[in-house]
């Protein structure tokens, strides 16, 4: 069955301490695998795309990696305004576009 | 704003009634999503639709739900009577092209008493 697990499923984190969020997936066929960073009350917010294993994107103080079972979003030096629940999703080969969800990491960042 | 939009962004109702939901999407996408999310989940893929045409619909979509994409424009999404359980955020997402990326609109936030 295709599946989307992230870890941890919460995350608490001083103002300029590093960590990374996980993502391991099982899925027929992948057709991409997504980041989306959600505000409380709000859609998600599209971040990263990648497609191949070895793939890195960068935007500011977040970076995302993708091997052939996980990708990770690491992030470098946050601030309080990264505070945030971080949805990892993936494509795959039994449908025509729609998306699997994991449940997401809620990350906190204190100042 | 460009951007996906949905309409209302609240609605409470009460069981039993119907609800109708609208989204529009990006003008120039020709692929849209319905999804639905509940507190401390991902999103649940509802149904999808290429211009016009209705293409999947998740198992997750009983046949109190409906939903429509006249000329290829915006979406309804119409749910009869409603039953406690379907309390949920209800959101839209539009993309170019088939496992673009997704662009999602703010989401429909309904409650059923």
């Amino acid at each position: 069955e295709d599946q989307v697990t992230q870890s941890p499923e919460a995350l608490r984190l001083q103002e300029g301490e590093s960590s990374s969020l996980n993502c391991s997936y099982t899925v027929s066929g992948l057709r991409g695998l997504f980041w989306y960073r959600q505000d409380p009350g709000k859609g998600p917010e599209f971040l990263f795309t990648l497609y191949s294993a070895g793939e890195e994107k960068e935007k500011e103080r977040l970076k995302a990696t993708l091997t052939k079972k996980e990708s990770f979003l690491h992030i470098t030096a946050p601030k309080p305004e990264d505070s945030a629940t971080y949805l990892c999703a993936v494509g795959h080969g039994g449908s025509q576009g729609n998306l699997i969800f994991g449940k997401g990491t809620k990350l906190s960042v204190k100042p | 704003d460009t951007g996906v939009s949905q309409n209302p962004r609240h609605k409470i109702t009460k069981r039993g009634q119907n609800v109708t939901f609208r989204c529009d999407p990006i003008s120039e996408h020709n692929r849209l999503y319905w999804y639905r999310q509940t507190l401390g989940q991902g999103p649940e893929f509802l149904t999808y639709f290429q211009n016009e045409a209705q293409l999947e619909k998740s198992r997750l979509l009983s046949d109190r739900f409906s939903a429509e994409r006249p000329k290829g424009s915006f979406s309804t999404l119409e749910i009869q009577r409603t039953e406690q359980g379907d309390s949920a955020m209800y959101l839209c997402a539009s993309s170019g092209t088939e496992y673009n990326e997704q662009f999602f609109g703010p989401g429909t936030r309904l409650t059923v008493l």
